[in-house]
C-alpha cells in the first residue's frame, strides 16, 4: 500500500516558468514532509521540508505547500532553471523522522530551454 | 556539510555469494543509519534502522538473516546481502544522521547498484 503517492512520473516545464510537483499521502500520522532532488547514480539531496503545523515553507526559489485536510503537498519551483532537471521525491515521516522516511515514487522534472 | 560515503557504487555478484556494502559518515558521528532499497520505477523503501551499538530494527517483510546490518562504530554501518539471488538485484542506499535531529538532518549516501547474476 503506497502511503506517499506522486502520481506524475514526469513533468516537462519551460525554463523560467513555474514547476509544480504534487504529492499525496494517506497516513494521517505523518507529521513532517520533505522534498528531495536526485540525479542518476547519486543519493537524494534534501531540498526543503515542512512540519504539519505549517501550511507553507519557502526557501529561495522553492516553496512547499501543505494541505492537511486534503493530505496533499506540493513543491513550487520558480523560476525553473535547466539545473532543476532531476527526479524529485516526496517523503514523509512520523515523530520528526526518527523512524525513517516513507517515499513516493518520484517525479522526473525536465526543464526545457 | 555532512558527507556520507557509500561503497561500492556498483557490484555484480554470482548467485549464492554474499556482498557487503559500507556506509561511512565522513565528518560527523552517525548515531543512526537507515538502509533503503529501490527497485526500478519504485520508491525508496526503508529496510532497517540501525543505531550504533545496538541491533538493527527491520521493517516488516525484510529478512534480518538475509540482510545483515552492523553498526559497530559511530562512523560506519555495513549491510551484507547474504546468499544473494537475482531478486535481490536493486539499488541500496543508506542515510546517516544523529538521533534527535529532524528528518532533514539525515544525509544520504550515493547508493549501491547490486546486480546478482
Amino acid at each position: 500500500d503506497q502511503q506517499v503517492k506522486q502520481n506524475s512520473p514526469s513533468l516537462s516545464v519551460q525554463e523560467g516558468r513555474i514547476s509544480i510537483l504534487n504529492c499525496d499521502y494517506t497516513n494521517s500520522m505523518f507529521d513532517y514532509f520533505l522534498w528531495y532532488k536526485k540525479y542518476p547514480a547519486e543519493g537524494p539531496t534534501f531540498l526543503i521540508s515542512i512540519s504539519s503545523i505549517k501550511d507553507k515553507n519557502e526557501d529561495g526559489r522553492f516553496t512547499v505547500f501543505l494541505n492537511k485536510s486534503a493530505k496533499h503537498l506540493s513543491l513550487h519551483i520558480v523560476p525553473s532553471q535547466p539545473g532543476d532537471s532531476a527526479v524529485y521525491f516526496c517523503a514523509a515521516s512520523k515523530g520528526g523522522g526518527a523512524d525513517g522516511l516513507t517515499f513516493g515514487k518520484g517525479t522526473h522534472l525536465i526543464i526545457q530551454p | 556539510g555532512a558527507v556520507v560515503s557509500q561503497h561500492p557504487s556498483w557490484v555484480i555478484c554470482k548467485s549464492g555469494t554474499s556482498v557487503k556494502i559500507e556506509c561511512r559518515s565522513l565528518d560527523f558521528q552517525a548515531t543512526t543509519m537507515f538502509w533503503y532499497r529501490q527497485f526500478p520505477k519504485q520508491s525508496l523503501m526503508l529496510m532497517a534502522t540501525s543505531n550504533e551499538g545496538s541491533k538493527a530494527t527491520y521493517e516488516q517483510g525484510v529478512e534480518k538473516d538475509k540482510f545483515l546490518i552492523n553498526h559497530a562504530s559511530l562512523t560506519l554501518s555495513t549491510l551484507t546481502v547474504t546468499s544473494a539471488h537475482p531478486e535481490d538485484s536493486s539499488f541500496y542506499i543508506c542515510s546517516a544522521g544523529t538521533s534527535g535531529r529532524g528528518a532533514n538532518g539525515y544525509t544520504f549516501g550515493s547508493g549501491t547498484r547490486l546486480t546478482v547474476v
